[in-house]
């Protein structure tokens, strides 16, 4: 079945714009989840989305950093004023219940974020 | 200190040979651990999780030592195609998963 897609998958922008990464999650899977890597880096957890409850947005680094899922489904991270420091690959997740603590993520491809 | 620390590497691997590496975590209430692999510009995929009594799956052997806080993998017979990062992950109260920054290993001929 289709996995975790994402887009746009590379993204170039000017320090100053807005923009928005988008995330479509393995259909079924009630938990989606929003990393960032930079270059040569791990992965940094970003903010969480578990069916109708509240998002865990601890991860995100400023108030520049927003998110949203509608519907339960689609995902968009948005980011406002971008910096150069923002650029590195955005990584969306998602699982099918999160609420295991076993549950496994599935990974998309990822955005690559460049801002100039 | 960062939540979740491993080497990162490289290691480099003969063909053939065995590679081991750990990571070690912080926060004692973890409760779920995995090893992920990336390959360079791709997405991180699940190569398997890590369970009390110590999980093989193949080639490839994970365990766990809560008293030490640490997971390690364990590589044997390595391929050329084994070459990439391997993340591990902890998951904690709450279903954030928390990643490490990757051990790179690189097999060669």
């Amino acid at each position: 079945g289709a996995g975790v897609s994402q887009s746009p998958s590379n993204k170039v922008t000017e320090k100053g714009k807005d923009v928005e990464l988008r995330c479509d999650p393995i259909s079924g899977h009630t938990a989606l989840y929003w990393y960032r890597q930079s270059l040569g880096q791990g992965l940094e957890f970003l903010i969480y989305f578990q069916g109708n409850s509240a998002p865990d947005k601890s991860g995100l680094p400023s108030d520049r950093f927003s998110a949203e899922r509608t519907g339960g489904s689609v995902s968009t991270l948005t980011i406002q004023r971008t910096q150069q420091e923002d650029s590195a690959v955005y990584l969306c997740a998602s699982s099918p219940q999160g609420s295991l603590s076993t549950d496994t993520q599935y990974f998309g491809p990822g955005t690559r974020l460049t801002v100039l | 200190r960062k939540e979740v620390e491993q080497d990162p590497g490289p290691f480099n691997v003969p063909e053939g040979a065995t590679v081991a590496f750990n990571c070690t975590y912080s926060n004692s209430a973890s409760q779920s651990f995995f090893w992920y692999r990336q390959d360079c510009r791709k997405e991180p995929k699940l190569l398997m999780s890590v369970y009390s009594s110590g999980n093989e799956d193949g080639r490839f052997t994970a365990q766990l030592n809560r008293a030490s806080q640490y997971i390690s993998l364990l590589i044997r017979d390595s391929k050329l195609s084994d070459s990439a990062t391997y993340l591990c992950g902890t998951k904690a109260a709450g279903n954030k998963l928390t990643f490490g920054g990757g051990t790179r290993v690189l097999v060669k001929p």
